[in-house]
């Protein structure tokens, strides 16, 4: 089965300043990679997805980058601001039939005001 | 308005007592999944129904069931909890279907505490 890795587990940033996290996967045949947003004591939230098909896509302050080949992804937010602050989980999903989406092991973003 | 709709999101129940969260949506789709999420843990999926079809992951206990007894509704049951059961159980919902790679919408969740 699919196996996604996230790094860092924890990130304390600046207000203003970039965060980037990033994932690996093991299974080739995944090709598309959300990134979610969980908020304490709340249910992961979509931010931002990407499909294998993309190598970048953004969407105002946040950015996910795809490499195929070496079965990486990121995730860049930029000009943090202190409600950014959450875990943020990257998943990876294999095509066809439905979503099994396999969860990285989270980020923990503290934006420091 | 919310799609994935989580009753209670706060349940506690007696150790070993039998206990039944729900989840309902309005979103139709196709695809409900059950996940339990310990503190400070990514979401560990426990199974999904693609339609009236169960899927159960290899690993999940066999003291974890589940019913879907129509599109909109999907319940999880724990016969006997131990208090290693006690998470946060998400519900989540995709559309499905051979060419989809949409998202899944996760409920607010239920916390579970076993005392």
């Amino acid at each position: 089965g699919e196996n996604v890795e996230q790094h860092p587990s924890t990130l304390s940033v600046q207000e203003g300043d970039s965060a980037v996290i990033k994932c690996t996967y093991s299974d080739s045949a995944s090709n598309y990679f959300p990134w979610y947003k969980q908020e304490l004591g709340k249910g992961p939230q979509l931010i931002i997805d990407i499909r294998s098909n993309v190598g970048e896509k953004k969407d105002q302050r946040i950015a996910v980058t795809l490499n195929k080949t070496a079965k990486h992804f990121s995730l860049h937010i930029t000009e943090t601001q202190p409600e950014d602050s959450a875990v943020y989980f990257c998943a990876a999903t294999p095509s066809g039939g439905y979503q099994k989406v396999t969860f990285g092991t989270g980020t923990k973003l503290q934006v420091i005001p | 308005d919310a799609m994935v709709i989580q009753n209670p999101r706060y349940q506690v129940t007696q150790f070993g007592k039998p206990v039944t969260l729900s989840c309902s949506q309005t979103l139709n789709h196709n695809v409900m999944y059950w996940y339990q999420q310990k503190s400070s843990q990514a979401p560990k999926l426990l199974f999904h129904y693609y339609d009236k079809d169960f899927n159960n992951e290899a690993d999940t206990p066999d003291n974890f069931q589940s019913r879907r007894p129509n599109t909109s509704f999907c319940f999880l049951d724990i016969r006997s909890p131990g208090l290693g059961d006690a998470a946060m159980y998400l519900c989540a919902t995709a559309p499905g279907g051979w060419k989809s790679n949409t998202e899944a919408f996760f409920g607010q969740g239920t916390r579970l505490t076993v005392v």
